[in-house]
C-alpha cells in the first residue's frame, strides 16, 4: 500500500525567508501524480502545485517550487520570500492508478513577522 | 475555483441517528470524493465515485455509504452515527485525466 510521510509536524520561518517542506512516499507504481495542498485556518483546501511523475522537470508556481526526486521518492516544497499569508497546514498528496489517493499527515507552517 | 458546495456546514447529532451529508458541484466533473479529516491523520478517503451510480470504497469506508444519482450530487450517509465518526468531512471533485481535485469548504460533524 502507498504511504506518504511528512516528517516535519511543525515548522516556522521568518517573513521574506525561504523554507522547504519535505514529503516522501512509497509506491511500486511508475506513473502517478503528486500535489501540495495548503489549508489555512479558514479550513479551505487550496491547491499549491502539482507534479507528474513522468516529467523530470520540477514544477514551479510563482514563489512555490518542488524538488522531485523520483528514484528517492521524494517531493519537497520550497516556498521563497515567505509571506504571512503562507501560514497554514501543508499536505502532500499522492495520486496513483485506480484512485489510490493518500495524503500525508501535514506540516504546520508558521510565518513570523 | 470549481463550484463545490457542502451542506450542512455544521451538524450536531446523537449516537445512533442517521446522518446524510450532501456535496454539490457545478463543474460537470466526473470524479467525486468524500474524505474525513482528524487531528494527526491528515485527510483519509472514505468513498469515491467515478460516474453516476459508480462508486467504490476508500481507506476508511466502514460505517459509511454513498450514492450518486446525478453527476452533480454525491451523498455521504452514516446509517447509525457513532462518536468515532465525529470529524470534519470534505468533499472534492475533479475532471478526467488526472486533473487536481477541488475541495468544498468542509462539514464539521459532532456526534454526541
Amino acid at each position: 500500500a502507498q504511504t506518504v510521510t511528512q516528517s516535519q509536524p511543525e515548522m516556522s520561518v521568518q517573513e521574506a525567508e525561504t523554507v522547504t517542506l519535505s514529503c516522501t512516499y512509497d509506491t511500486s507504481e511508475n506513473n502517478y501524480y503528486l500535489f501540495w495542498y495548503k489549508q489555512p485556518p479558514s479550513r479551505q483546501m487550496i491547491l499549491v502545485i502539482r507534479q507528474e511523475a513522468y516529467k523530470q522537470q520540477n514544477a514551479t508556481e510563482n514563489r512555490f517550487s518542488v524538488n522531485f526526486q523520483k528514484a528517492a521518492k521524494s517531493f519537497s516544497l520550497k516556498i521563497s520570500d515567505s509571506q504571512l499569508g503562507d501560514t497554514a497546514m501543508y499536505f502532500c498528496l499522492f495520486q496513483g492508478g485506480s484512485e489510490k489517493l493518500v495524503f500525508g499527515k501535514g506540516t504546520k507552517l508558521t510565518v513570523n513577522p | 475555483d470549481a463550484g463545490i458546495t457542502q451542506s450542512p456546514r455544521h451538524k450536531v447529532t446523537e449516537t445512533g441517528t442517521p446522518v446524510t451529508l450532501r456535496c454539490h458541484q457545478t463543474e460537470n466533473h466526473r470524479y467525486m470524493y468524500w474524505y474525513r479529516q482528524d487531528p494527526g491523520h491528515g485527510l483519509r478517503l472514505i468513498h469515491y465515485s467515478y460516474g453516476v451510480k459508480d462508486t467504490d470504497k476508500g481507506e476508511v469506508s466502514d460505517g459509511y455509504s454513498v450514492s450518486r444519482s446525478k453527476t452533480e450530487d454525491f451523498l455521504l450517509t452514516l446509517e447509525s452515527a457513532t462518536s468515532s465518526q465525529t470529524s470534519v468531512y470534505f468533499c472534492a471533485s475533479r475532471d478526467r485525466g488526472h486533473q487536481p481535485q477541488h475541495f468544498g469548504d468542509g462539514t464539521r460533524l459532532s456526534i454526541l
